[in-house]
C-alpha cells in the first residue's frame, strides 16, 4: 500500500464513451501527476498539479480532461478515446511539484474498443 | 529529440551477487534524475535519485552514479535479492525547460 489508490482498476471503454478515472491520495502531499504507461514505451507525464493548479500540461489531447477538486483527489476524464489510448494510466503524489520521491497508485488499465 | 535510455532491456543475476542497471541520457541540461522500481502488477516505486551537482548518492543497498561527461546514469543493487526482481527505469528532469523523459527500463531477474 502507497498511500494512494486509484479507481477503477480495470476498464474497458467504447470509442463513443464518456467515463472518469479517480485518484485519491492519504499522504497528505500537495502535488499529483496522471502518467500514461503503454505496453514496450517509456512512462509519459501527462499531467501535473501542484497546490490544486495545473502547472504542467505535456501536449496531451483535449479528449483526456484532468480535474484536481482538491489536494487529495485526482480525476482524468475520458471521451471520445482512440483504440491507441489503451494503456495503464498511473496517478501519483508527492511533497512538493516535480520531486522523484512520488507515491505511484497501482493504476487503471484502460482498453478502448 | 531527446531520449533517456537503458543500455539492455534485461539482466539476469544470481542471488547475492552485485547488479549494475545503466541508462544514457542525452539531454546535457538534465539536472535531475530517479531511478524507480516497477514489480509487475504494481505502480513504479521510488528508489533514488541524485541532482546534477553530485555524481555518487548510496541509499540503503543502491548506489547510483552520475557521469555527466558521458551522460551516463547507473544504479548498483548491492547483494541482490529475489525481492529485487523487477523492471527498473530511469527518469531525467530539465527543470529550467520543465521536461521530464523517463528511460525503457531493464528487467533485473535474480535466480535463487
Amino acid at each position: 500500500e502507497t498511500g494512494v489508490t486509484q479507481t477503477p482498476r480495470h476498464l474497458v471503454m467504447g470509442m463513443t464513451n464518456k467515463k472518469s478515472l479517480k485518484c485519491e491520495q492519504h499522504l497528505g502531499h500537495n502535488a499529483m501527476y496522471w502518467y500514461k504507461q503503454s505496453a514496450k514505451k517509456p512512462l509519459e507525464l501527462m499531467f501535473v498539479y501542484s497546490l490544486e493548479e495545473r502547472v504542467e500540461n505535456n501536449s496531451v489531447p483535449s479528449r483526456f480532461s484532468p480535474e484536481c477538486p482538491n489536494s487529495s483527489h485526482l480525476f482524468l476524464h475520458l471521451h471520445t478515446l482512440q483504440p491507441e489510448d489503451s494503456a495503464l494510466y498511473l496517478c501519483a503524489s508527492s511533497q512538493g511539484a516535480y520531486r522523484g520521491e512520488q507515491y505511484f497508485g497501482p493504476g487503471t488499465r484502460l482498453t478502448v474498443t | 529529440g531527446e531520449s533517456v535510455g537503458l543500455h539492455l532491456p534485461t539482466l539476469s543475476v544470481q542471488e547475492g551477487d552485485n547488479s549494475i542497471i545503466n541508462c544514457a541520457y542525452s539531454n546535457s541540461a538534465s539536472d535531475y534524475f530517479i531511478w524507480y522500481k516497477q514489480e509487475s502488477g504494481k505502480g513504479p516505486q521510488f528508489i533514488i535519485d541524485i541532482r546534477s551537482n553530485m555524481d555518487k548518492r548510496q541509499g540503503q543497498r543502491v548506489t547510483v552514479l552520475l557521469n555527466k561527461t558521458v551522460k551516463h546514469l547507473s544504479l548498483q543493487i548491492a547483494a541482490t535479492q529475489p525481492g529485487d526482481s523487477a523492471v527498473y527505469f530511469c527518469a531525467e528532469r530539465d527543470t529550467n525547460a520543465g521536461k521530464s523523459t523517463f528511460g525503457d527500463g531493464t528487467t533485473l531477474t535474480v535466480k535463487p
